[in-house]
């Protein structure tokens, strides 16, 4: 089956830095979403994007998170300073078509540790 | 608003037996309603769906699900739990009423004992 693939996996940064997290979704999906889960807990909606601009944002996504696809393969996610309690794993996930259809795949993730 | 309710953090089920792992929901419009599961250190995969049809829906792994419009209910099912089915389990809705957004309920871990 297609995967969604995220790097890294691992990420430690001090706050007040600049991450980038990345996502490669499957080739053919036109529906891109940034989700986070903190302590293994809840799963919460931070963005999702298509037709090359951001369709809905949630509240977490302030002015420091921005999303971009830069090349028509990638999806990032940036946080320009990051807090402490930005520590969370930040999953990439894609779908092909909103419909009867959809389905969301999920990348692995990027556990994000701000120290 | 959507929301999605997951009442229980934790089931606890002997194997052989079976398990049912409780979501209600609310949304504008008609759902798109769907179960994944979480294995450790692992993203959220696809179990099933509900979209339209059948109230009762068959996934993956020999999960099903029934729809319950009168109770905006969504529980998920199996006849005969597996140890290997221990995980973490989300509910998660999208209204067809112009969201692209999915929301995810706050997860429910099923342990299933040998």
């Amino acid at each position: 089956e297609p995967e969604v693939t995220q790097t890294p996996s691992h990420q430690v940064t001090q706050m007040g830095q600049e991450v980038i997290l990345r996502c490669v979704p499957i080739s053919n999906h036109l529906y891109f979403y940034w989700y986070r889960q903190i302590l293994g807990q809840k799963v919460e909606f931070l963005v999702s994007f298509y037709n090359n601009e951001i369709s809905e944002k949630s509240e977490i996504f302030d002015d420091q998170f921005s999303v971009e696809r830069p090349d028509g393969s990638n999806f990032t996610l940036k946080i320009r300073s990051t807090k402490l309690e930005d520590s969370a794993m930040y999953f990439c996930a894609s779908s092909i078509r909103l419909g009867p259809n959809e389905k969301l795949f999920f990348g692995s993730g990027t556990q994000l540790s701000v120290l | 608003a959507q929301s999605v309710a997951q009442p229980e953090d934790q089931v606890n089920v002997a194997e052989g037996n079976p398990l049912t792992v409780k979501c209600t929901y609310s949304v504008s419009g008609n759902p798109y309603l769907f179960w994944y599961v979480q294995y450790p250190n692992r993203g959220l995969q696809f179990l099933l769906k509900y979209i339209t049809g059948d109230n009762l829906v068959k996934g993956s792994y020999g999960f099903e699900a029934e729809f319950n419009k009168s109770q905006t209910s969504f529980h998920l099912k199996k006849p005969s739990a597996l140890v290997s089915d221990s995980a973490l389990y989300f509910c998660a809705v999208r209204g067809d009423s112009g969201t692209y957004k999915y929301i995810f309920g706050t997860g429910t871990r099923l342990k299933v004992l040998a």
